[in-house]
């Protein structure tokens, strides 16, 4: 299954920190969409992207979409240790009649109390 | 909402035996499920995409003759493990897309299976 690049793969930050995950890919998006996940859990979509520049925010959280739809990113404002988990890039890609999801690597996240 | 069941959550079975894990669309109809397995803080593998009535379609590499996947209904979707060796062990997760709403997959919660 291709993947995206997605950076960094790990990270451990303190409570109150910010921090930027980023997900890049060689050619254009044509949508993408951001899931998080946690320890013994399927993937919960938290947002969609789809046009170029684009600008989400849920919360803390702030999801960016590249002017020219090849990268995004996600950051976290304040994280807290609720934010712990892993979470996922993911591109809708077409091949025919096939639809399917290309993922990214994932970043797995750890906040400290 | 749109809610995915998957059952067992978790089991554990003996080397040699077959697994069978349910995936169920309990409040709409799923035309077309997915069956990925994951290893601890990896990313999602896709195994197979299956469409109702017909047969799955499989990732190079997924054997489909371990893992036989059945698609009978438009909520209901079976993986079976045969013959299950400890390398079968991981966390598997179905999702299904949803009838008229083709960008969105639904994730159901994941098996955990640990073969012995």
């Amino acid at each position: 299954t291709q993947l995206l690049e997605q950076s960094p793969q790990f990270l451990s930050i303190q409570e109150g920190e910010n921090l930027t995950v980023y997900c890049n890919s060689s050619s254009v998006f044509s949508s993408l969409q951001w899931y998080r996940q946690e320890p013994g859990e399927g993937p919960v979509l938290l947002v969609t992207v789809v046009t170029g520049g684009e600008v989400k925010k849920l919360k803390r959280l702030t999801f960016q979409f590249g002017d020219a739809r090849k990268d995004s990113s996600l950051h976290i404002t304040a994280a807290q240790p609720g934010d712990t988990g892993l979470y996922l890039c993911a591109e809708n890609y077409y091949a025919g009649n096939n639809r399917k999801l290309i993922w990214g690597l994932g970043t797995s996240l750890a906040v400290n109390p | 909402g749109a809610v995915v069941s998957q059952h067992p959550s978790r089991v554990i079975c003996k080397s040699g035996t077959s697994v069978k894990i349910e995936c169920r669309s309990l409040d709409f109809q799923a035309t077309t499920m997915f069956w990925y397995r994951q290893f601890p803080k990896q990313s999602l593998m896709l195994m197979a995409t299956s469409n109702e009535g017909s047969k799955a379609t499989y990732e190079q590499g997924v054997e489909k003759d371990k893992f036989l996947i059945n698609h009978a209904s438009l909520t209901l979707s079976t993986l079976t493990v045969t013959s299950a060796h400890p390398e079968d062990s991981s966390f598997y997760i179905c999702s299904a897309r949803r009838r008229g709403l083709q960008e969105t997959q639904y994730f159901g919660p994941g098996t955990r299976l640990l073969v012995l």
